[in-house]
């Protein structure tokens, strides 16, 4: 069965630090990878994706991500982190119900960040 | 315009009652989506619709009934609402893998 692990509940870094997230998952084929986000208050919105080719994905409010086979991750990263980023963060994988798709989320990472 | 909308924003109501929450899109999307956060932000899907056809039915109480007036349209009502029916309920659509989702209805139950 298809699953996501994000192993970090909560993550504090500074204004300026570098981030990294982490996101484990279990799927039987390539998979489809997603991370979205959650600000305060809001819905969520998609920050960047995987389906195939260049294993290094840029997205949004510039995050990347990694998506590394041998390890089953897909880290979500970004160079130097702004007060905006705090937020929810959730890692998916595509998966497959009744010849339909759907998501599996992980169980988020909050982050914060110290001015 | 707002791609995936939900109505209301804030929903605040008396154990027992009946509510309705509705959902839109208007991103020609086949598929919609409802899912429930509960207080640990964590996001379980309750139930999805194809060409308004339910085709995912999580292990959801019957008290929840979706309904699909037609593919743009995904409304979720609620009876006899309980303390543990508190949470944020999303709407989402999609029509590959990726989903759009709406900004969410705050449900609290009193």
């Amino acid at each position: 069965a298809q699953s996501v692990t994000q192993p970090d509940i909560h993550i504090t870094v500074s204004e300026g630090a570098s981030l990294e997230l982490r996101c484990n998952y279990s799927y039987g084929a390539t998979p489809y990878l997603f991370w979205y986000v959650q600000s305060p208050g809001q819905g969520l919105q998609l920050l960047l994706k995987y389906f195939s080719g260049d294993t290094l994905v840029q997205g949004i409010k510039g995050f990347e991500a990694e998506f590394k086979r041998s390890q089953s991750s897909f880290n979500l990263r970004k160079p130097s982190v702004h007060w905006s980023d705090a937020a929810e963060y959730f890692c998916a994988v595509g998966g497959r119900s009744g010849g339909y798709n759907k998501l599996i989320f992980g169980a988020g990472t909050r982050l914060a960040v110290h001015p | 315009d707002t791609a995936v909308s939900q109505t209301p924003k804030y929903l605040v109501t008396q154990m027992g009652n009946d509510k309705s929450i509705k959902c839109e899109q208007n991103l020609g999307h086949d598929t919609m989506y409802w899912y429930k956060q509960d207080s640990k932000k964590f996001l379980k899907i309750m139930f999805s619709y194809n060409n308004k056809e339910l085709i995912i039915n999580e292990t959801v109480p019957n008290r929840f009934s979706p309904k699909s007036p037609d593919k743009a349209h995904l409304n979720l009502h609620i009876n006899s609402l309980e303390l543990g029916d508190s949470a944020v309920y999303f709407c989402a659509s999609s029509q590959t893998f990726e989903q759009f989702f709406g900004p969410g209805t705050r449900l609290t139950v009193l």
